[in-house]
This record gives C-alpha cells, structure tokens and sequence, in this order.
C-alpha cells in the first residue's frame, strides 16, 4: 500500500463522540487526501492536504475537520460522529504526479 | 448529469474472456484518466493511467481513452479468477490549481468464473 497505513483499522463508537482517525505516510509525499466510500456514491473527496498546515475541503466535508502538523500524519476528526457518517474512510497520497496511492481503509461504524 | 457515469454491473464473465469496462464523462477539462482495482475490503490499487486520446497497454490490460467523444475504457485480455474485483476509473483536470483532484466514478464490480 506504497507506504501508508491507517488507524484504527475498524471501529464502532456511538452517536456523539469524538473520533479522530489516522493516516501515516512513509513516502514523504506533498499531498494527502481523506475519501469516504460507500455504497452506490463511490469514493468521495472529504478534506485534503497539499503541505503542512495547508488544508482544504472537498465534496463533501460537513461534520469533518482535519489537521497536518506534520509531512506524514494526516488526522481526520469527525467532532460529533453521526450514524451518516457510518462509511469506509480511505486516505491517499500523491507527489506532483497524477497518481493517487490509497492505504488499506478504515471501517467505522456509529451506532 | 453525473461528472462522471461508470455501469456499476455485476459483470460475470468465464475464465479466459475478454472483459470491456468502460466510463463516459461530462467535463471536457479533464485530461487525465486512471483506472484502479479494489478488491473486497482493501484500498483502490492504481492499475493504468493515461493522458492521451488512444491505447496504452500493459500486460493483459489495455487503456483507451477518446476524448473526442468522452468516453474510456479499459479492457482484460485472457481474463483470470484473480482478476474479480470492482474496478473504479478515475479522472482529473490538467496542470495547476486544484486540478489534482480525482473525480470517480462508481466503480464496476467484476466476477471471472473459473
């Protein structure tokens, strides 16, 4: 997965709470991204990154905030989860290049 | 209208066959053109990336892309069990300001039948 993990990799929480997800790089790439995918959307753009501190939102980024202090990590806080918000979030990652390498994904569920 | 339009299937095929998997686009700035494999429950792998309007071909796996008529296909040669998985095509906008942004589309879910 070209260097890029993901944490946690599942989890449930309930209606209200906090969750921050996270994605590290190894590559050293400028840009990174946060997509949700779910059935009959295909993968949506929520937030991405194009430098440290440098971020922006996407199609579909109500209810979610992030943060890069740092080249590798990439949080994804969701600050007051949703039963909506029940999705696959995947993060990727690109140089100057076209090409966008995804990490394995994260599975939450809110109840 | 959709961006961008992709024939969700399923799509079943034998073992051997030539599978055609194909996408049609609306936004005339788009100039580059991905295809990416997922299989259940992992990320999207990229498998071809083109710009221009004709084929690249890689392995058993060409890219065709027709900007004139904004469509793209990718099509499997010899097709294989292994190659089952939903296959997504993806699209983006030339050189500067926020064009590195992919545009998807919902991705094809493709089964090879021993």
């Amino acid at each position: 997965d070209a260097g890029i993990t993901q944490s946690p990799r599942h989890k449930v929480t309930e209606t209200g709470t906090p969750v921050t997800l996270r994605c590290h790089q190894t590559e050293n790439h400028r840009y990174m991204y946060w997509y949700r995918q779910d059935p009959g959307h295909g993968l949506r753009l929520i937030h991405y990154s194009y430098g440290v501190k440098d971020t922006d939102k996407g199609e579909v980024s109500d209810g979610y905030s992030v943060s890069r202090s740092k080249t590798e990590d990439f949080l994804l806080t969701l600050e007051s989860a949703t039963s909506s918000q029940t999705s696959v979030y995947f993060c990727a990652i690109s140089e100057f290049s076209n090409e966008q390498f995804f990490g394995p994904g994260t599975r939450l569920t809110v109840l | 209208q959709k961006e961008v339009e992709q024939d969700p299937g399923p799509l079943s095929v034998p073992e051997g066959a030539i599978v055609s998997l194909n996408c049609t686009y609306s936004n005339s700035a788009f100039q580059y053109f991905m295809w990416y494999r997922q299989y259940s429950r992992k990320g999207p792998e990229l498998l071809m990336y083109t710009y221009s309007s004709g084929n690249k071909e890689d392995g058993r796996f060409t890219a065709q892309v027709d900007k004139s008529s904004k469509y793209i296909s990718l099509f499997i040669r010899d097709s294989q069990p292994s190659d089952s998985a939903t296959y997504l095509c993806a699209m983006r906008g030339g050189s500067g300001g926020s064009n590195y942004k992919l545009t998807f589309g919902k991705g094809t879910l493709l089964t090879v039948n021993p």
